[in-house]
């Protein structure tokens, strides 16, 4: 059936490094893929998404890089600070299909001071 | 604009109960899917419904069910609670409408069934 596996499933990064996070899916109908970021107590946040129609996308210190042929995509967060240390999810969805997003594992992230 | 709001944050039901849990979408979405959040199963779907009817369900037990208003708001109810349904229960609402398929979720409400 359909999955995303995403890795790491911990990072620990020095604040001021770069933090990457890999998730492939298996669904190649696939062409919406959002990251959302989850703090303790909270709920996920949308925080970019990507379509299949580019490669690349970029805000401010985060961006995002798909490859559909190798069904890759990867969420690129430059200069960590403390307050990005969360939970990250990858997921992928099929708007023509079920419409359902299909979530990774999750991340968490630590940006060590 | 008002986002999507959830309650209650949190519960205690013991076994055996039924709990009814809230979703009231950001104003305009018609769209209101549920997720389960468990430390070891991360984020399931659960079910998605869509102009008051429900469009898609993830594999979960009959225990399980939804409903979703005129309004857009939408309920999920779990009967004959199990300890194992504790989890962080949360709804995500979007637009979907042609490209428009962002999802933007609520707080969540913390089920914990003792």
């Amino acid at each position: 059936g359909e999955n995303v596996e995403q890795h790491p499933s911990t990072l620990s990064v020095q604040e001021g490094d770069s933090a990457v996070i890999k998730c492939t899916y298996s669904d190649s109908a696939s062409n919406y893929f959002p990251w959302y970021k989850q703090e303790l107590g909270k709920g996920p946040q949308l925080i970019i998404d990507i379509r299949s129609n580019v490669g690349e996308k970029k805000d401010q210190r985060i961006a995002v890089t798909l490859n559909k042929t190798a069904k890759h995509f990867s969420l690129h967060i430059t200069e960590t600070q403390p307050e990005d240390s969360a939970v990250y999810f990858c997921a992928a969805i099929n708007p023509s299909g079920t419409y359902k997003y299909i979530f990774g594992t999750g991340t968490r992230l630590k940006v060590l001071a | 604009k008002a986002g999507v709001t959830q309650t209650p944050r949190y519960l205690i039901k013991t076994r055996g109960q039924q709990v009814t849990l809230s979703c009231s979408p950001i104003s305009g979405h018609r769209s209101v899917s549920w997720y389960q959040q468990t430390p070891g199963q991360g984020l399931q779907f659960l079910f998605e419904y869509f102009s008051e009817t429900q469009r898609n369900k993830g594999n979960f037990p009959g225990r399980f069910s939804g409903r979703q208003f005129s309004n857009s708001r939408s309920e999920m109810n779990v009967s004959t609670l199990e300890l194992g349904d504790s989890a962080l229960y949360l709804c995500a609402s979007s637009l979907r409408q042609g490209r428009n398929t962002e999802a933007f979720f609520g707080q969540g409400t913390r089920l914990t069934v003792v």
